[in-house]
C-alpha cells in the first residue's frame, strides 16, 4: 500500500521569496516520486521525478526536490517565487509490487498562492 | 510530438445514462491510466491497463469500466450515472512509470 500526505493544504509568499511546498509518503516498496502542477482549469503537467538516482531532483522552472529516505519526505522547493506559479502543486507516488503496478497516489494537493 | 488527447472535453448527462469516455495516448506509450478528480475527494486513481490488459484497479463500484485497444488508445465507461459521478477525468500514458506520467486535458462531465 502507499499513501502521500501534503502537509499543507494553502502556502502564501511573496513575489521573490522561497517556496517550500511538504510531502511526506509512505510505500511498501522503493517508490517512484513525482511533483505535478496544475493550473485554474487546466491538466496537470510534470514538474520532476525521483526514480532512485540522484536524491537531489531539478525540475522544470526553477523547482527541485530532495528525496530523503529517512525522513520519508520529498519537499518540493523554489528559491524565488514567480506570480505564474500561482497554482495547486500535487506530491504523486508509484509503486510497483510483485509486478502489477498500483497506479499513482495523490496528495490532497497543496494551493500555492503568491502574493505581489 | 502530440500529447495525450481526451474527447470529449465536455460532457452533460442525465442519471441513469451511461456515458464513454476517450483517451489516445502519446505514440509510443503503451500504459495508459485513468483518474477521477473532484473537489471533495481529490484525485483517484481508476484503472491502468498495458497491452490491452487491466493491470490494477482502484476502489471504485463496478459501473466503472474500461477497456484498451492495440492501437494503445482507452476508453472508459460509467454506467448508470449518478450525481456524484460529476467530476474531471483524466488520463495518463507513459512508456513506463519511471518515466513519469503525461497527462491529458481532461473530460470533464456533469451530471444532472
Amino acid at each position: 500500500a502507499q499513501s502521500v500526505t501534503q502537509l499543507d493544504s494553502h502556502v502564501s509568499v511573496s513575489e521573490g521569496t522561497p517556496v517550500l511546498l511538504r510531502c511526506n509518503y509512505s510505500s511498501s516498496y522503493s517508490p517512484s516520486l513525482f511533483w505535478y502542477v496544475q493550473h485554474p482549469n487546466k491538466g496537470l503537467q510534470l514538474l520532476l521525478k525521483y526514480t532512485s538516482a540522484a536524491t537531489l531532483v531539478k525540475g522544470i522552472n526553477g523547482f527541485e526536490a530532495e528525496f530523503k529516505k529517512s525522513e520519508t519526505s520529498f519537499h518540493l522547493t523554489k528559491p524565488s517565487a514567480h506570480m505564474s506559479d500561482a497554482a495547486e502543486y500535487f506530491c504523486v507516488v508509484s509503486t510497483y509490487s510483485g509486478g502489477g503496478a498500483d497506479g499513482l497516489t495523490f496528495g490532497k494537493g497543496t494551493h500555492l498562492i503568491i502574493q505581489p | 510530438k502530440a500529447g495525450v488527447t481526451q474527447t470529449p472535453r465536455y460532457l452533460i448527462k442525465t442519471r441513469g445514462q451511461q456515458v464513454t469516455l476517450s483517451c489516445s495516448p502519446i505514440s509510443g506509450h503503451r500504459s495508459v491510466s485513468w483518474y477521477q478528480q473532484t473537489p471533495g475527494q481529490g484525485l483517484q486513481f481508476l484503472f491502468e491497463y498495458f497491452s490491452e490488459t487491466q493491470r490494477n484497479k482502484g476502489n471504485f463500484p463496478g459501473r466503472f469500466s474500461g477497456r484498451q485497444f492495440s492501437n494503445s488508445r482507452s476508453e472508459m465507461n460509467v454506467s448508470t450515472l449518478e450525481l456524484g459521478d460529476s467530476a474531471l477525468y483524466l488520463c495518463a500514458s507513459t512508456p513506463g512509470p519511471s518515466y513519469g506520467y503525461t497527462f491529458g486535458s481532461g473530460t470533464r462531465l456533469t451530471v444532472v
